[in-house]
């Protein structure tokens, strides 16, 4: 469905520790999916993208799960830095047709605070 | 630089006024979507085109409209505003697939 942003989970670490944010996606014809790192007053930044073809993508300190079976996304950060201190938002989209790729529906996003 | 422009980056206008928000998408970008993001909402797809023309429709409202134009860059035209129509304004441009969003616009009605 789309994002709904009232009382935004929360997730709290200390620097060096990793950190795993969850994302409960809702259209299963949903084949494209993305990241997104949000700092305040910005727009959101691009992280990690995963097609619907597979289960597992790594990145520099990051790496995207997506278990299709139940609708459901995670993205780990290793090693988390303070500069990681961010709102993560997951999307879904579909392909469009042709040479583009439908509307991106956001999840409601979680709120990462590293602590040094 | 995300490579995609908004402007401008901050409005503050009165209730009942018309504004206009500008994107011009990455170079090379044939879509371009706009999404609002309020505090009690989060990222709300309002609308995209592809290449000039319309391809979907989110919430907008009637008092929204958008067009893309020949060059590629967008307008949102937000009209009789009210204050609940505060927020975060931000469009994104694609090409076959992978978002780039712009900085947004900051629209205060007051």
């Amino acid at each position: 469905g789309e994002s709904v942003g009232l009382h935004l989970p929360t997730l709290s670490v200390q620097e060096g520790d990793n950190s795993i944010i969850n994302c409960a996606y809702s259209n299963s014809a949903s084949d494209y999916f993305i990241w997104y790192k949000q700092e305040s007053g910005k727009g959101p930044q691009f992280i990690i993208d995963i097609r619907s073809n597979m289960d597992k993508r790594q990145g520099q300190r990051v790496t995207v799960l997506l278990n299709k079976t139940v609708k459901h996304l995670s993205l780990q950060i290793a090693a988390t830095q303070p500069g990681d201190s961010a709102v993560y938002f997951c999307a879904e989209t579909y392909d469009a047709g042709g040479t583009s790729y439908g509307k991106l529906t956001f999840g409601q996003g979680t709120i990462l605070t590293v602590h040094p | 630089d995300s490579g995609v422009t908004q402007t401008p980056k901050h409005l503050i206008t009165a209730t009942g006024q018309r504004v206009t928000l500008r994107c011009s998408p990455r170079s090379g970008d044939l879509s371009v979507y706009w999404y609002q993001q309020s505090l009690d909402q989060g990222l709300q797809f309002l609308i995209h085109y592809y290449n000039g023309e319309e391809r979907a429709k989110g919430n907008i409202l009637e008092r929204f409209s958008a067009q893309q134009f020949p060059d590629l860059h967008s307008e949102l035209n937000l009209s009789s505003l009210e204050l609940g129509d505060s927020a975060l304004y931000f469009c994104a441009s694609s090409a076959d697939y992978g978002y780039t969003f712009g900085s947004g616009t900051r629209l205060t009605v007051v």
